[in-house]
């Protein structure tokens, strides 16, 4: 039973380039939620996506996009990258359906570096 | 917007000693999550407490969430080497999940 899996594990771009971030949830899992995590940080919830629709958002500009396929895997998409935006992305997905609110599984992440 | 507050930052330890991290939320929470992230790793999840005032234990450690469901504990019976990580709380709210900046456990073998 393969986990969330994500690619590429690193990255580096340079300022103003766009970047995408691939994810494959777990097995059985309809969402996926992504996450920034900056060193030294908690992870930040940038959205979540559930039947290849936006669920929800959180306090990240439009730079930040995204999208689910009919598998259910994700891409997280960032335009115009600043330096700030140097950070381990993670996606964690889970099972909307559970009934109760979703355990998330993390998958390994994605570490960018802006320079 | 919805704050979870985590103390200590940093904690250091002697091994066999005890371990307690707590976490805070402004807003009332549904649920709380625990999870651990080893040093270079994700967080993986430890557990979820739903009930006011509810306790779970796993093996060494203790969960405890509040009985206003605004803050929560872990703690960590004779701490061993392989408990070092940081500890995330995660306040569940509207589908979303807000992570505390955890506390980093290091212990001293």
């Amino acid at each position: 039973d393969a986990g969330v899996t994500q690619s590429p594990t690193h990255l580096i771009k340079t300022r103003g380039q766009q970047v995408t971030l691939r994810c494959s949830p777990k097995s059985g899992h309809d969402t996926v939620s992504w996450y920034q995590q900056a060193l030294g940080q908690g992870p930040q919830f940038i959205f979540q996506y559930y039947e290849e629709e936006e669920r929800q958002r959180g306090n990240f500009p439009d730079r930040f996009s995204g999208h689910q396929f009919p598998n259910y895997s994700s891409e997280l998409n960032v335009n115009a990258l600043l330096l700030g935006d140097s950070a381990l992305y993670l996606c964690a997905s889970s099972l909307v359906t559970s009934g109760s609110s979703e355990t998330q599984y993390f998958g390994p992440g994605t570490r960018l570096l802006v320079l | 917007g919805q704050q979870v507050m985590q103390i200590p930052q940093y904690q250091h330890v002697q091994e066999g000693e005890d371990f307690t991290t707590y976490c805070n939320s402004s807003t009332t929470l549904s649920n709380i999550q625990w999870y651990k992230q080893r040093p270079g790793g994700h967080p993986v999840f430890l557990i979820q407490l739903v009930k006011s005032g509810e306790v779970k234990k796993q093996k060494r450690l203790t969960f405890q969430f509040g009985e206003a469901k605004k803050n929560s504990s872990l703690h960590i019976t004779a701490t061993q080497t392989t408990d070092v990580g940081t500890y995330f709380c995660a306040g569940h709210r509207s589908e979303k999940l807000v992570f505390g900046k955890g506390t980093k456990l290091t212990v001293n073998p």
